[in-house]
């Protein structure tokens, strides 16, 4: 869905560099997540928000922050990249439980 | 928490044939299991979902079937069509209090 945005669509960094994601929704979920996406690997949770005040960390989240900025918007850091970062990123909405993720495009991104 | 095996990895049917994908899921508290297309380069897309008080569920070509009682449900293609050469995604809900879990992705290749 284009309601679901996810800026840059690339990104090529650095190893130790600091890196955000950032998403942002117009469909009026409250619930939001980022998964990573790795070849064989398929969609691994790595944060996820149910509102503006609540963060959960997913099955791998180690190495990763979130923010949940407004309700809208809900970014991912990378406070020291490394190259086994290197991945597939993908931000979804959920209106509630037991209903669709909706995605966004996702954000390649390369660490070196 | 959620674990979802899929299988096979890797399908490759021809044209016209059916194909089917299989998923188990180890929560017997899910009760919402949606499965996602996607294309290369391009985000997941819902394409049916069955909630844990339906056994079947059809649309056109697509049919998804549950059983509780083992824990596993599957997708079946008919009259397979180059177009639906793809990724597919399973996944598995508990409760919605730790979003959606997937399974590794099953290659379907339709041969001409």
């Amino acid at each position: 869905d284009a309601d679901v945005t996810q800026t840059p669509r690339n990104r090529i960094t650095k190893t130790g560099k600091r890196i955000m994601l950032e998403c942002s929704q117009t469909k009026g979920h409250d619930r939001m997540y980022w998964y990573r996406q790795d070849p064989g690997l398929g969609l691994r949770l790595i944060y996820y928000s149910f509102d503006v005040k609540d963060i959960n960390k997913g099955e791998i989240s180690d190495g990763y922050s979130v923010s949940r900025q407004a309700q809208a918007k809900f970014s991912l850091s990378l406070e020291s990249a490394i190259p086994n970062q290197t991945a597939l990123y993908f931000c979804a909405t959920q209106m509630g439980g037991a209903s669709p993720l909706h995605f966004g495009n996702g954000t390649r991104l390369t660490v070196t | 928490g959620e674990n979802v095996e899929q299988h096979p990895s890797t399908l490759s049917v021809q044209e016209g044939d059916s194909a089917v994908i299989k998923c188990t899921y180890s929560d017997s508290a899910s009760n919402y299991f949606p499965w996602y297309k996607q294309e290369l380069g391009k985000r997941p897309q819902l394409i049916i979902d069955i909630r844990s008080n339906v056994g079947e569920k059809k649309d056109q070509r697509i049919a998804v079937t549950l059983n509780k009682t083992a824990k596993h449900f599957s997708l079946h293609i008919t009259e397979t069509q180059p177009e639906d050469s793809a990724v597919y995604f399973c996944a598995a809900t508990g409760g919605g209090a730790d979003g959606l879990t997937f399974g590794k992705g099953t290659h379907l290749i339709i041969q001409p």
